[in-house]
């Protein structure tokens, strides 16, 4: 079983729609949760962190951790074809060092 | 923002050969280095992390002997497949931090395609 299960798409959405993007893990000393966004042909985006449980919001974009359950979630409001891009989860027991990533999913919003 | 850059962004080389992956942060210094590889459809997996001017501490399962890393300066470190084979063939990015906290953020690079035939 890996570490980090991330379903890798493509999820299709019309622009406008309520994106939701998954991971699950299995290791319960993971306590720093990442998102990160990667455009075709660029290295990865850092687009939040978050500590333990708990939700976290940025403008259009929302992440939630449930340790409890191991499943960590990104929300995209008002989706963009500018959000088009792979995401890809990350998650370490020690801020940014050691990080282990998910497979990415891939989304794709179409106009 | 920090920039990092690699180079080169593809290649293509015979099994036998030896590659050389630069990777550069263009607008701040890098204390602290990581190299990941990523095979198709798989996760991104940390290889190596270097700190300037030390030796790189590997992951486990990663040939320290095949895969040398240098980080001889703050911007710049370096990834070299010695007697690279089909096996080899990745994608290798790399990405960089300006300290060697664990709460220091990487930027990562945009990856180089090896191409092992």
């Amino acid at each position: 079983q890996k570490e980090v299960e991330q379903d890798p798409g493509p999820l299709s959405v019309p622009e406008g729609a309520i994106v939701s993007l998954n991971c699950t893990y299995s290791n319960s000393a993971f306590q720093y949760f990442m998102w990160y966004r990667q455009y075709s042909r660029k290295g990865p985006e850092l687009l939040m962190y978050t500590y333990s449980s708990g939700n976290k919001e940025d403008g259009r974009f929302t992440a939630q951790v449930d340790k409890s359950s191991k499943y960590i979630s990104l929300f995209i409001r008002d989706s963009q074809p500018s959000d088009s891009a792979t995401y890809l989860c990350a998650m370490s027991r020690t801020g940014f060092q050691k990080l282990v990533f998910g497979t990415g999913t891939r989304l794709l919003v179409s106009p | 923002g920090a920039v990092v850059s690699q180079h080169p962004s593809w290649v293509i080389c015979k099994s036998g050969t030896s590659v050389k992956i630069e990777c550069r942060s263009l607008d701040f210094q890098a204390t602290t280095m990581f190299w990941y590889r990523q095979f198709p459809k798989q996760s991104l997996m940390l290889m190596a992390t270097s700190n300037e001017g030390s030796k790189a501490t590997y992951e486990q399962g990663v040939e320290k002997d095949k895969f040398l890393i240098n980080h001889a300066s703050l911007t710049l470190s370096t990834l070299t497949v010695t007697s690279a084979h089909p096996e080899d063939s990745s994608f290798y990015i790399c990405s960089a931090a300006g300290g060697r906290s664990s709460t220091d953020t990487q930027y990562f690079g945009p990856g180089t395609r090896l191409t092992v035939l």
